[in-house]
C-alpha cells in the first residue's frame, strides 16, 4: 500500500505569515496530489488538484507544488480564514495524508 | 443551488447494519462519479468506497470490502451506501463527495455534503 505522510502534523502561524505544508509518498504518484482544507465541523474543501491547480474560488494565496514523491502547500500571506486543517491525497488509491492542523 | 445532502446515520449495534443515502441538486449527477468517505472522531480522512457515472464500476477501500456496498439511483440523483456488520471502528462521520475523473488515478473531490454520523456501540 502507498503511505502518504504529512509534515509537520501541526504548526502555530500569525496572520501575514508564510506557510508551507509538506506531504510525501512513498511511491512516485506523479502529479496525482491533491489538497483539501477543513474547519472544524465542516466538511472538506478542494483546494487544489493535480499538484498546482488551483480549484475554481480558492483564493490565490494558495498554492501547489512538487512532483513523484515530494510535494508542498504553500500559502502566502496567511489569513484569519485560514486557520484550519490541510490534507493531502493522492488521487491514484485516494489515500489522505494525516492532515495538517494551522493554529494561531 | 449545487448541494449534496446526507442521511441515514444513527447509531446501531456492532454486527447491524445501516444505509446511508445522499441526494444531489445542481448538477448533472448521471454524469458523474461518486465517493464516499468518512471521517472517524477526532481523526483524519479515509476513503470508503466510489462508484462510475453509469454505476458499473466500483472500488472500496480494504477496510470495507466485503461488508459496504454502493450503489446510485440515476433517475433519483441519488447515491447509497449498504453498511453491513457494522464494527466499532465504522464509527464514524460519512460524507459524500463529486468525483471528478478525468483519467485513470487522476481524479478529485471537487463538491462534498455535510456528512452523516454512524455510531456503531453496544
Amino acid at each position: 500500500d502507498i503511505q502518504v505522510t504529512q509534515s509537520p502534523s501541526s504548526l502555530s502561524a500569525s496572520v501575514g505569515d508564510r506557510v508551507t505544508i509538506t506531504c510525501r509518498t512513498s511511491q512516485n504518484i506523479y502529479n496525482y496530489l491533491n489538497w483539501y482544507q477543513q474547519k472544524p465541523g465542516k466538511a472538506p474543501k478542494l483546494l487544489i488538484f493535480g499538484a498546482f491547480s488551483l480549484h475554481g474560488g480558492v483564493p490565490s494565496r494558495f498554492s501547489g507544488s512538487g512532483y513523484a514523491t515530494e510535494f508542498t502547500l504553500t500559502i502566502t500571506s496567511l489569513q484569519p480564514e485560514d486557520f484550519a486543517t490541510y490534507y493531502c491525497q493522492e488521487s491514484y488509491h485516494k489515500a489522505f495524508g494525516q492532515g495538517t492542523k494551522v493554529e494561531i | 443551488e449545487v448541494q449534496l445532502v446526507e442521511s441515514g446515520g444513527g447509531l446501531v449495534k456492532p454486527g447491524g447494519s445501516l444505509r446511508l443515502s445522499c441526494a444531489a441538486s445542481g448538477f448533472i449527477f448521471s454524469s458523474c462519479s461518486m465517493t464516499w468517505v468518512r471521517q472517524s472522531p477526532g481523526k483524519g480522512l479515509e476513503w470508503v468506497s466510489s462508484i462510475s457515472s453509469s454505476g458499473n464500476f466500483f472500488y472500496y477501500a480494504d477496510s470495507v470490502k466485503g461488508r459496504f456496498t454502493v450503489s446510485r439511483d440515476n433517475a433519483k440523483n441519488s447515491l447509497y451506501l449498504q453498511m453491513n456488520s457494522l464494527r466499532v471502528e465504522d464509527t464514524a462521520m460519512y460524507y459524500c463527495a463529486r468525483e471528478e475523473v478525468i483519467g485513470v488515478g487522476r481524479n478529485w473531490f471537487d463538491l462534498w455534503g455535510q456528512g452523516t454520523p454512524v455510531t456503531v456501540s453496544s
